[in-house]
């Protein structure tokens, strides 16, 4: 199946400092991935749509400034956090769009295993 | 706007069936999705509706009405190991693929 690798897992950097997650498809060319964050106990909140070979799409009120997205290639997307504050600290997901079977013209997520961001 | 609807959380006991609901209002419909996720770790895929009516898939099920803007889970014969959030997810329509997840909720399967 689909495999989905992000790095790190977690995370822990002070403030000011800039943070870089990885998110890689394994065993499949993703032309689009998405980025998630997820505060505890509460939903994914997209925050970008990842394009292989252009600029990323933003979430209202997700600043791209802050939450720079490069897709260089088609299995690799990356997340910087810059500058990075306390209030960044959460839980980073990245997933791209898979064929749920060879015979299926379904796509579903498939995810990476998160980031635990910390910063103190 | 967007909106996904699920109870927060739910209880049920090991062993029997539990049905998680979910109402949605969005711009545009592809496809419904349903995943589980344990605390501190990644959701994994349970089920697709694109279609009305009820997908089966072993112990889990799941059904949507399209018109009603309406799906649940059901999950039969639970087990401790069902104790997870369950996340109700909505593909917009467009070549974007796009998706919006609800809430979550979460099921604590108790002995």
């Amino acid at each position: 199946g689909a495999v989905v690798s992000q790095h790190p897992s977690w995370v822990i950097c002070k403030s000011g400092t800039s943070v870089k997650i990885e998110c890689r498809s394994l065993d499949f060319q993703a032309t689009t991935m998405f980025w998630y964050r997820q505060f505890p106990k509460q939903s994914l909140m997209l925050m970008a749509t990842s394009n292989e070979g252009s600029k990323a799409t933003y979430e209202q009120g997700v600043e791209k400034d802050k939450f720079l997205i490069n897709h260089a290639s088609l299995t690799l997307s990356t997340l910087t956090v810059t500058s990075a504050h306390p209030e960044d600290s959460s839980f980073y997901i990245c997933s791209a769009r898979a064929r749920l079977a060879a015979n299926s013209g379904a796509n579903v997520l498939t995810f990476g295993a998160g980031s635990r961001l910390t910063v103190l | 706007g967007q909106n996904i609807d699920q109870p927060t959380e739910m209880t049920a006991t090991e062993g029997a069936i539990v049905q998680i609901n979910c109402t949605y209002q969005t711009s545009g419909f592809n496809g419904l999705f349903w995943y589980q996720q344990h605390a501190g770790e990644a959701p994994t895929f349970l089920s697709y509706n694109v279609l009305d009516g009820l997908e089966e898939k072993g112990r889990f099920s799941s059904f949507l009405s399209r018109s009603k803007g309406y799906s649940y889970l059901l999950l039969k014969e639970l087990q401790m190991k069902d104790s997870a959030s369950y996340l109700c997810a909505v593909r917009e329509s467009g070549g974007g693929f796009k998706t919006i997840f609800g809430a979550g909720t979460r099921l604590f399967v108790k002995a």
